[in-house]
């Protein structure tokens, strides 16, 4: 099955510096990845995603970068702000009319301090 | 608030008891997901329910079980609780059974076995 690593584990930065969280995946038939931010308490949410038909995706001021061939896949944020303290899970999916199921990494707590 | 609602918040119960968490999807949405969060495994795929079928499965423990309703409502079944069973759950949904539709995840219900 789908095995999906994340690095770093906690990252620290100062406000308005660039954060750059990685994530690897084994499985070559994933086609999907989305990236969700997980505040203190609260529910993940989707931040950004991206099919594994395009090779980078941006949104103001986040990005995700995919690499197929060293399946890989990046989350690039930048002008870091106090808010975007938060867990960041990456996630790989195949995606399937049988079944789907989202294969998260272990998350990457994100700190930034003004 | 994602539109996706779980009952209870939170479940405090012994060892050896079973307990049953309730989601009820966004209005229009077919695929139940739910997820095991805890400390040391991160976010967990358990199964999926699209429309009342199960589609897919991960590494859901056979102690627990799950089903969707036909109001489309789903539950899942804990039983012969472990103190390792002690997690956030979350049910997620999405319109449909593909992975390119984002999942929207519910507050969770946080179960304390004790």
């Amino acid at each position: 099955g789908e095995n999906v690593e994340q690095h770093p584990s906690t990252l620290s930065v100062q406000e308005g510096d660039s954060a750059v969280i990685k994530c690897t995946y084994s499985d070559s038939a994933s086609n999907y990845f989305p990236w969700y931010k997980q505040e203190l308490g609260k529910r993940p949410q989707l931040i950004i995603d991206i099919r594994s038909n395009v090779g980078e995706k941006k949104d103001q001021r986040i990005a995700v970068t995919l690499n197929k061939t060293a399946k890989h896949f990046s989350l690039h944020i930048t002008e870091t702000q106090p808010e975007d303290s938060a867990v960041y899970f990456c996630a790989a999916s195949t995606s399937a009319q049988a079944g789907t199921a989202l294969i998260f990494g272990k998350g990457t707590t994100l700190s930034v301090s003004s | 608030d994602s539109g996706v609602t779980q009952t209870p918040k939170h479940l405090i119960t012994a060892t050896g008891q079973r307990v049953t968490l309730r989601c009820s999807p966004r209005s229009g949405d077919l695929s139940v997901y739910w997820y095991q969060q805890s400390l040391d495994q991160g976010l967990q795929f358990l199964i999926q329910y699209y429309n009342g079928e199960e589609r897919a499965k991960g590494n859901i423990l056979e102690r627990f079980s799950a089903q969707q309703f036909p109001d489309l409502h789903s539950e899942l079944n804990l039983s012969s609780l472990e103190l390792g069973d002690s997690a956030l759950y979350f049910c997620a949904s999405s319109v449909m059974v593909a992975s390119f539709h984002e999942q929207f995840f519910g507050p969770g219900t946080r179960l304390t076995v004790l």
